[in-house]
């Protein structure tokens, strides 16, 4: 069964400033997509950024971008330049023939 | 832009009664999803659709039964509501494996049982 694993349950980031949120992640599948997803308070979860697993180039989305190390099962988040409006819960997910598996997630709190 | 409409944004319901949670997406998605979200367990899912009148059970699918008679709507179903089922409740929709797989989601409904 795939499982990822976010060990940071909440985190907090001066406004302007990087913050990189982990992720982990168990599979013995070779061909999958990684994605993180936003969620702001009270508000629909959102994709932020996505990853197939065949490349082997790190996924970029403005300020938000990805270190994927397959090898060592790892997907973590960079955000540059926080601005408070990515206050919100971020889920790792992983996906494989069409079901996806999430992470308990990262509450990110940005502060001004 | 793609919608994914939950019926409901707050609910509250009594021990013992039947809910119905209806989601409706308007991008002819194959795929629809039904996961329930609680803190520190990040989303579960409950059951999810393939194609109309396919089901297949998810991680936690006790207590739970969902009908799929249309293409756009997909509906969740506790038979008889316990207090252990108040959570958030998350429906999304995707296209099918040949897309690139990104969910979209509802914007949640919200289930008190008391």
């Amino acid at each position: 069964a795939q499982t990822v694993t976010q060990s940071q349950p909440e985190m907090s980031v001066q406004e302007a400033e990087t913050v990189t949120l982990s992720c982990t992640y168990d599979t013995s599948e070779n061909n999958y997509y990684l994605f993180w997803y936003k969620q702001p308070p009270s508000r629909q979860m959102i994709l932020v950024i996505r990853q197939e697993a065949y490349k082997q180039q790190n996924a970029t989305e403005n300020r938000f971008s990805v270190n994927f190390q397959k090898a060592a099962k790892s997907f973590s988040l960079k955000i540059s330049d926080s601005q408070l409006g990515d206050t919100a819960m971020y889920f790792c997910a992983f996906m494989n023939f069409n079901k996806f598996y999430f992470g308990s997630g990262t509450k990110l709190n940005v502060k001004p | 832009d793609v919608k994914v409409t939950q019926s409901s944004r707050y609910l509250v319901k009594r021990t013992g009664e039947k809910v119905f949670l209806e989601c409706v997406q308007d991008m002819d998605h194959e795929n629809m999803f039904w996961y329930r979200q609680d803190p520190g367990l990040g989303l579960r899912l409950i059951y999810f659709s393939y194609d109309v009148k396919m089901k297949e059970k998810g991680d936690i699918p006790e207590g739970y039964s969902v009908s799929r008679e249309k293409k756009e709507r997909f509906s969740l179903i506790l038979e008889s509501a316990s207090t252990n089922q108040t959570s958030m409740y998350l429906c999304a929709s995707s296209p099918p494996s040949g897309g690139r797989g990104e969910l979209f989601f509802g914007e949640g409904s919200r289930l008190t049982v008391l």
